[in-house]
Order: structure tokens, then C-alpha cells, then sequence
């Protein structure tokens, strides 16, 4: 299997532009997570879903992130306008909920930059 | 205070040491607990799981879970440089299932 897969990997954009980053789970599972990773705040969640539909998002910090899973083997997390305290890795990850374990299956991550 | 803590290190140990991981948890629902390794400039992958209190093994590597201190642990035998990474713990389950609730990550450096 290709593993999950985002897109773009390296994003340099300046503020207020619209970011939208890209993820493919991997075939067959059924839920999808999107995180951030910055050096303050280590890993956080901010949105998952479960069979295409958003479950929590309680980890969306404002109203400029949005996400959305049309399909179940794609989805989108945007930012519109960004600002520099969004640059941050933004790591999706899947897994077939119900698994023993929940073992969570990450992407590479985008790199994101907001100068 | 966090959910799960966890020193951030950086821990330098020289090859061959063992090397001890530690996170502490506030969550009493948490029942699947989890290390993930992540090199420099990668995701995240899964080292192990363990599923509530107990001892698992793989290799050179041991977790382990004491639920009733609420206290896991990564215990790496015979470390290499090639295990020079960032180590997370991870956990979930109660209400939380289906997502993880991740440690800061500690910074492990195997020098030769």
C-alpha cells in the first residue's frame, strides 16, 4: 500500500492567501484525522472523521480552518485568510476504525510557511 | 495541565545504553496506549500498542503500562544510532475513542 499520502509537502505562502493542503488515506480505512505539529504545542488535533463525516472538530482553532472529506479517499483542510502563527507541519492520518488498537497511519505532512 | 505529559529531553545516550521513555496520563478512560517514532522531517509511525495495563515486547523494545498509576513507559535495549529520533506517546479510548491524545515527544540522540 502507497500509505497516506499529502499534498503539497512544502507550501511557502504570504498572509491572508488561501491555503489548501491534501490527503489521500489509505484504501479501506474509515477514518481520517488531521493534525498540527509545531515545536510549542507538539501534536494536536483538529478535525476527524469517521465514514466521511466530521465527528470532532472541537480542535479547529477559528473559523479560517475549515476541512471537508467528499469521498472516502480524499480530503481537505483549508485556511482562508492564513496568518504566520498557522505555519506549522499539518500531518494527516487514517486507520480503520474499530481496529484493534486504533492504530493510526500518518502521511509525511505538509510543511507550511506564512510569511 | 495537559492530558498526557512527557519530558521533551533531549536525551543523549551512548550506543548500547538502554534507553528509558516515560509519560503520565490524567484520563482515567484511556485504554490503548501507544509510542509512535518520528525521524527528522517525517510523520509518525507506530512503534507499539499495548492495550490497557501489562508488558509488551518486540524485539529491543518493551512497553509498558501501569494503569493504576496511570504511568507508561518505552524501554529501548541495545540502542543504535539508527534509533536517534522523536519518541510520542499516544493514547486513547473513554470518550476519546477514535482519536489519540498525544505527549510532547522526547528527543532521543544515540551517539556511537
Amino acid at each position: 500500500d502507497a500509505g497516506v499520502i499529502q499534498s503539497p509537502r512544502h507550501e511557502v505562502t504570504e498572509m491572508g492567501q488561501e491555503v489548501t493542503l491534501r490527503c489521500k488515506p489509505i484504501s479501506g480505512h474509515n477514518s481520517l484525522f488531521w493534525y498540527r505539529q509545531t515545536m510549542m504545542r507538539g501534536l494536536e488535533l483538529l478535525i476527524y472523521f469517521n465514514n466521511n463525516v466530521p465527528i470532532d472538530d472541537s480542535g479547529m482553532p477559528e473559523d479560517r480552518f475549515s476541512a471537508k472529506m467528499p469521498n472516502a479517499s480524499f480530503s481537505t483542510l483549508k485556511i482562508q485568510p492564513s496568518e504566520p502563527r498557522d505555519s506549522a507541519v499539518y500531518f494527516c492520518a487514517s486507520t480503520l476504525h474499530g481496529q484493534a488498537g486504533n492504530t493510526i497511519y500518518f502521511g509525511e505532512g505538509s510543511w507550511l510557511t506564512v510569511v | 495541565q495537559k492530558e498526557v505529559e512527557q519530558d521533551p529531553g533531549p536525551l543523549s545516550v551512548p550506543e548500547g545504553a538502554i534507553v528509558s521513555l516515560n509519560c503520565t496520563y490524567s484520563n482515567s478512560a484511556f485504554q490503548y496506549f501507544m509510542w509512535y517514532r518520528q525521524y527528522s522531517r517525517k510523520g509518525p509511525e507506530l512503534l507499539m500498542y499495548t492495550y490497557s495495563s501489562g508488558n509488551k515486547e518486540d524485539g529491543r523494545f518493551t512497553a509498558q503500562v501501569d494503569k493504576s498509576s496511570k504511568y507508561i513507559s518505552l524501554f529501548i535495549r541495545d540502542s543504535q544510532p539508527s534509533d536517534s529520533a522523536t519518541y510520542l506517546c499516544a493514547m486513547s479510548g473513554g470518550t476519546s475513542y477514535g482519536k489519540l491524545t498525544f505527549g510532547q515527544g522526547t528527543i532521543l540522540t544515540v551517539h556511537p
